[in-house]
């Protein structure tokens, strides 16, 4: 595609319902990563994908969260049971496999938990 | 231990002035470093990116950075704001070796003052 994709945009779900968060990657980017983004705070890494495979899980804050990635593309996050501070703008970025380029982000979704 | 210090979380300019946001990295290894722009409600935009070669280097809507290897730093300038420069900005580095991961700023917050 033209761009990074994530959907939805905003999702409002009760506390302790569990959520999917999706990012459709650039074509072609082989490196996909996931980041969080609460109020007035920077971006937290969560998760980094190589192809289907996720050599850098250091950033999961628990093991309510986990991730996968297939066919080199798609990738969801799922967070169990919700929880009030899981509330926050979740971006996903994507870039080629060479070091030497940046990554390109999408417009994230707005999680709130309620 | 690999970190982005944005030392300046909000700064307030008027119109036509220039601004200086001011970034420092830590990594023991050589980095490339990057600086992004989010506008609200959207995802991040790349505004120029240091690979190599001269340490000055000019983005998109006149922003320039000039990196500084001793002082490890990669402060970002502009010399004339407009409104439309409003915006939440952050620094990045990624590691020249593995680039598991960019590593990012807490951000700063620019508001241009008619």
């Amino acid at each position: 595609g033209a761009g990074v994709s994530q959907s939805p945009s905003n999702k409002v779900t009760e506390k302790g319902k569990d959520v999917e968060l999706r990012c459709d990657p650039i074509s072609g980017h082989t490196a996909l990563y996931w980041y969080r983004q609460s109020l007035g705070q920077g971006l937290e890494f969560l998760i980094y994908f190589q192809g289907n495979s996720a050599p850098d899980k250091s950033g999961l804050p628990s093991d309510r969260f986990s991730a996968e990635r297939t066919g080199g593309s798609v990738s969801t996050l799922t967070i169990q049971r919700t929880q009030q501070e899981d509330s926050a703008v979740y971006l996903c970025a994507s870039s080629l496999s060479r070091l030497n380029t940046e990554a390109f982000f999408g417009q994230g979704t707005r999680l709130t938990v309620v | 231990a690999q970190s982005v210090t944005q030392l300046d979380s909000q700064v307030p300019v008027f119109e036509e002035a220039p601004v200086e946001l001011r970034c420092n990295y830590s990594s023991s290894v050589s980095v490339y470093l990057f600086w992004y722009v989010q506008y609200p409600n959207q995802g991040l935009q790349l505004l120029l990116k240091y690979l190599s070669g001269s340490t000055l280097v000019k983005g998109i809507n006149g922003f320039e950075a000039e990196f500084n290897k001793s002082q490890t730093s990669f402060h970002l300038r502009k010399p004339s704001v407009h409104i439309s420069d409003t915006a939440e900005y952050f620094c990045a580095h990624r590691d020249t070796n593995t680039g598991n991961q960019f590593y990012f700023g807490t951000g700063t917050s620019l508001t241009v003052i008619p």
